[in-house]
Order: C-alpha cells, then structure tokens, then sequence
C-alpha cells in the first residue's frame, strides 16, 4: 500500500492564480482531511468528507473548496491565490464506524508558496 | 476538544528514556489522549492513545494519571531519529470528530 500520496510536493503560484492539490489513497478509508501548516505552528483543519459525496468546513475554509467524488480521491482547489495560503498542506485518512478513535495517516505534505 | 499543554522543547540523551508530559485538565469523560509525531517537514505520525488505562505499543507507553487530567509519554530508549515535534491532542471521540493540533513539544535528543 502506499498510503496517502500527495502531489505536487512543491509548488510556488502567483497572487491570483488558481491550482489544485491532489491527495489520493489506496486503503479504502472513509473518512479524509486536509490541513494546512504554518512556519512553527500547529496544524489547522481546512475541508474534511466522511464519504463519498460529503464534505464538510474544518477550522479555516475560506479560499478553498473540495470535491469527494470517489473514496480514493479528495482534491483541494485553491480559487485566487493569496500570499496567506503560503503553506504546508497535509491530507489525511481514516477507517472509522462507530464510535472508533482517531488513528489518521498523513500524507508526506505539499508545499506551496504564493508570489 | 480539550486544551493540552505541554512544553515547548525538552532534550534528551541517546539511549535514555523521554518523558514528555501533557497536562489536559478539562478533559471530559468519553474523551481520548492521543499522541502524534511530526520529523522535520513530515506529514505526522500517529504514536498511541489511550482512555483511562496505561497502553504500550511498540513505538512508546502511554500513562495517564487516575483523575485524567494529565499524561506522559514515554520513549523508553531514544535515538536520534526520535528527534521530532510531538502532539498530544484530548479529545476525538466519535467518528466525526476531529483532532486539533497545536504547537508541540519539540525532543531533541543529543549524543
């Protein structure tokens, strides 16, 4: 397996250009996550989905959107560039029913820089 | 979930034990302590979690203090590879929730 893949490792935009950060994994994990990493902090919750079809806002969505349109995949598109989104994206995936707990697997990150 | 506090930095020396401690004070009743690394630019990596009891992993041991409010982790023998940011996050209960990471402890082990 190899987990959760990420792609582009490293990417520089310029202020008002749109991309998409792909994040794919291969160990049919229903839930999925994407964070962002600023220089010395913490990481903080963008979009998560729970499925197939269903996303929802984590802690800081504004500048982005998500798609879930297979288990494998949850993209995250970048509208507009801005010099804030300067950062390091990690996705994430986890297997859960019930009342589970929260065991993620983090992709290696994708490094963005806006100009 | 719950606010942890833990140290900013400690060292450790290869070989020896790391304790890196977690204070989650408000924790509540059917909340987990989890615990993730981070080396260098990774993505993090889980560790272990726990409820109420102790729990060993291969990777390190968990304690818990009775009344819950705080924790330690444990890494019996560092080596330099342990070197990283450690997160200890309380809270996550249920499928949809979701983990918040703060800023960590930084464990720098030394020769």
């Amino acid at each position: 397996n190899a987990g959760v893949t990420q792609t582009p490792k490293f990417r520089i935009l310029k202020i008002g250009q749109s991309m998409t950060l792909q994040c794919a994994q291969d160990m049919n994990h229903n839930y999925m996550y994407w964070y962002r990493q600023d220089p010395g902090m913490g990481l903080k919750l963008i979009y998560y989905s729970v499925g197939a079809g269903i996303t929802d806002k984590g802690e800081v969505p504004n500048g982005y959107n998500v798609s879930r349109s297979t288990t494998e995949d949850f993209p995250l598109r970048l509208e507009l560039a801005a010099p804030s989104q300067t950062s390091v994206y990690f996705c994430a995936s986890k297997w859960a029913v019930g009342s589970g707990a929260n065991v993620l697997t983090f992709g290696a990150g994708s490094r963005l820089t806006v100009l | 979930d719950a606010k942890t506090t833990q140290p900013p930095s400690m060292d450790c020396a290869e070989g020896r034990a790391a304790n890196l401690p977690c204070n989650h004070s408000t924790i509540s009743g059917n909340e987990y302590v989890y615990w993730y690394r981070q080396i260098h630019s990774q993505g993090p990596q889980y560790i272990i979690h726990g409820l109420k009891n102790n729990e060993t992993n291969e990777m390190a041991s968990l304690i818990i203090t009775e009344d819950r409010k705080s924790s330690t982790l444990i890494l019996p023998h560092a080596t330099l590879r342990d070197t990283a940011v450690y997160y200890c996050i309380a809270g996550g209960t249920g499928t949809a929730s979701k983990l918040t990471f703060g800023t960590g402890t930084r464990l720098q082990v030394t020769l």
